[in-house]
């Protein structure tokens, strides 16, 4: 039971440039995340998913595209790279949503240059 | 627009001696309140949670304590051990109308000197 597993563990990206942050979780969760956490701040919800086909905005959805195909993987696409989404990256998973705990994989270092 | 403050970023204690850590909150819709616990490059874990029809739930070493009219909660780590050691941030949230927004303090660094 590996929990909730992100790739990369690290990427450097040029300004302008795509990439996909790959997240998946293997406990069956309906709910899953995707937090920003700049330093010195607390973790930002930028999109989440209340089950596969459906998910939402959160707090700081620009520049970021989500998608929900099935209930184990959800991606987190940057489209155009810029400066102010270097970040460490969280997605997290939960059971029944904000009544439960989430769980977390261990992050994304980005870095957008 | 702060609606969860942990005013204190860093907390130094001995081991073996009583650490507390503090969260205010200004949103009165939250009525869920949990506390994570982070080590460096490692996803934040979920440490302990009180609702907000309690004052107190306790897990062995680990206390919390709710003053909904303060909104006000705080963690008690006694006896604080060195492993103890992380950022712990609260992270409240309202489980009614279907928000799924739980929003983060900025996190207070524990550290817990042997």
């Amino acid at each position: 039971n590996a929990g909730v597993t992100q790739t990369p563990k690290f990427r450097i990206l040029k300004i302008g440039q795509s990439m996909t942050l790959q997240c998946a979780q293997d406990m069956n969760h309906n709910y899953m995340y995707w937090y920003r956490q700049d330093p010195g701040m607390g973790l930002k919800l930028i999109y989440y998913s209340v089950g596969a086909g459906i998910t939402d905005k959160g707090e700081v959805p620009n520049g970021y595209n989500v998608s929900r195909s099935t209930t184990e993987d959800f991606p987190l696409r940057l489209e155009l790279a810029a400066p102010s989404q270097t970040s460490v990256y969280f997605c997290a998973s939960s059971y029944s949503g904000m009544d439960s705990p989430l769980h977390f994989g261990n992050g994304t270092r980005l870095t957008v240059t | 627009d702060q609606q969860v403050k942990q005013n204190s970023p860093s907390l130094s204690v001995q081991e073996g001696r009583i650490s507390i850590l503090n969260c205010d909150y200004t949103n009165s819709m939250f009525d869920y309140f949990l506390w994570y616990k982070k080590y460096p490059a490692e996803g934040p874990t979920f440490l302990i949670s009180i609702s907000s029809i309690k004052d107190k739930n306790e897990d062995g070493r680990f206390t919390v304590f709710l003053n909904k009219s303060a909104k006000h909660l705080s963690l008690h780590i006694v006896p604080s051990q060195p492993g103890d050691s992380a950022v712990y941030f609260c992270a409240p949230s309202s489980t009614q109308g279907g928000s799924e927004k739980l929003v983060f303090g900025k996190g207070t660094k524990l550290t817990v000197n042997p």
